[in-house]
């Protein structure tokens, strides 16, 4: 049974640019979250999307973009890449309406703005 | 605003010895509560979580924690740390108006050095 994966492992980009990001959640979960996390913080939530919809949003900018497929995996853009962007990129997956489940992470993608 | 607080940002143990990381949290509810362990390169592993009832939640790897409501604190004890508990742990709480799998808000996390 796999769990969240996440593709590239690693990016490098310059400033301008724009990147996409993509994870496929855990077998027979639903909702895929994204998550910044900055060197030295904690996680800070990007958004959700549930049924191809986002359903929650952090305090993110609009550059924040993503997209939800068919088959529950997940893509986050950036556009208009900025230094302070660098960060690893978690992404999570959950399944909506289970009382007892949680989110289950993904090893993230490390992205570089140069 | 919701906000969750790891005092310590970085804590030194003996293998072998007792650990205690604290967390505090501010919310008008008790809200659903989270510690996570990060290794190196690695993502998030969830160690427990407390949704509801008895306050004393038992999760992975030895690990425990305890929530105490008057305290607005959820924090994760383990009897006798091994070598490869070091990593950087996370305390995390569910968003106001969230499910359980909904939005979380994270703490600035503790680094866990253990020396031998």
């Amino acid at each position: 049974d796999a769990g969240v994966t996440q593709s590239p492992t690693h990016l490098i980009k310059t400033r301008g640019q724009q990147v996409t990001l993509r994870c496929s959640p855990k077998s027979g979960h639903d909702t895929v979250s994204w998550y910044q996390q900055a060197l030295g913080q904690g996680p800070q939530f990007i958004f959700q999307y549930y049924e191809e919809e986002e359903r929650q949003r952090g305090n993110f900018p609009d550059r924040f973009s993503g997209h939800q497929f068919p088959n529950y995996s997940s893509e986050l853009n950036v556009n208009a890449l900025l230094l302070g962007d660098s960060a690893l990129y978690l992404c999570a997956s959950s399944l909506v309406g289970s009382p007892t489940d949680t989110q289950y992470f993904g090893p993230g993608t490390r992205l570089t703005v140069l | 605003a919701q906000s969750v607080t790891q005092p310590d940002i970085h804590i030194t143990v003996s293998e072998g010895a007792s650990l205690e990381l604290r967390c505090n949290y501010s919310y008008g509810a008790t809200p659903y509560l989270f510690w996570y362990v990060q290794s190196p390169g690695q993502g998030l592993q969830l160690l427990l979580k407390y949704f509801s009832g008895d306050t004393l939640v038992q999760g992975i790897k030895g690990f425990e924690a305890e929530f105490k409501r008057s305290q607005s604190s959820f924090n994760l004890r383990k009897p006798s740390v091994h070598w490869s508990d070091a990593a950087e742990y996370f305390c995390a709480v569910g968003a106001p108006g969230s499910s359980n799998t909904g939005k979380l808000i994270f703490g600035q996390g503790t680094t866990l050095q253990v020396k031998p």
